[in-house]
């Protein structure tokens, strides 16, 4: 069965320091990823996402995501943390073949960042 | 440009009774998709309507129902509440037609829902 897995539950960094985010999934075929920002009280913001081509993704706000198959990982990266960027970090993969509807997504449990200033 | 609107914001209900939760999707979007985010857990998929039907659904009771309105917009209701139940419900919306998903999906703010 299709998985998300984000093995940290909360990471605190310094503002101005690099940030690194953990997923892994687990699917037999090419999964259609997504991170997503969800702050205090509000609902999920799509940070960037991944379906198919150049395995490195540009997204909002200075983030970018590295699809690794052979590790089957697409971890989050951000060269400077921002005090703003404090939230939950969620990755999530489309369930089931390409053509599937994006509406129906498997989440991780998510990673909540502290910015340290 | 109305993006996602979900109401009401919070709610409070005693265990045993039902709860509709609404949802108005963004503008031009036709598929509605509801998920419950339990208190430090990622969001589960509980079902997704399109063209007033439910087309996919996720390991949810029956107790979860729901409708699509002529207007996109949607209803979710939970019966027979259960402790459980106490969740952020997060409404969805896209656009059904793009299969290459370049339209991202929209999400609402939520609505708190409390059993007590």
């Amino acid at each position: 069965a299709q998985s998300v897995t984000q093995p940290d539950i909360h990471i605190t960094v310094s503002e101005g320091a690099s940030l690194e985010l953990r997923c892994n999934y687990s699917y037999g075929a090419t999964p259609y990823l997504f991170w997503y920002v969800q702050s205090p009280g509000q609902g999920l913001q799509l940070l960037l996402k991944y379906f198919s081509g150049d395995t490195l993704v540009q997204g909002i706000k200075g983030f970018e995501a590295e699809f690794k198959r052979s590790q089957s990982s697409f971890n989050l990266r951000k060269p400077s943390v921002h005090w703003s960027d404090a939230a939950e970090y969620f990755c999530a993969v489309v369930r089931g073949n390409y053509g599937g509807s994006q509406g129906n997504l498997i989440f991780g449990k998510g990673t909540k960042l502290s910015v340290k200033p | 440009d109305a993006g996602v609107t979900q109401s009401p914001t919070h709610l409070i209900k005693t265990r045993g009774q039902q709860v509709t939760l609404r949802c108005s999707p963004k503008s031009g979007h036709d598929t509605v998709s509801w998920y419950q985010q339990a208190l430090g857990q990622g969001p589960q998929f509980i079902f997704q309507y399109y063209e007033e039907e439910e087309r996919q659904r996720g390991n949810f009771p029956d107790r979860f129902s729901g409708h699509q309105f002529p207007n996109y917009s949607s209803e979710l209701n939970v019966n027979a509440l259960l402790l459980g139940d106490s969740a952020l419900y997060l409404c969805a919306s896209s656009l059904r037609q793009d299969s290459s998903y370049n339209s991202p999906l929209h999400f609402g703010n939520g609505t708190r829902l409390t059993v007590t």
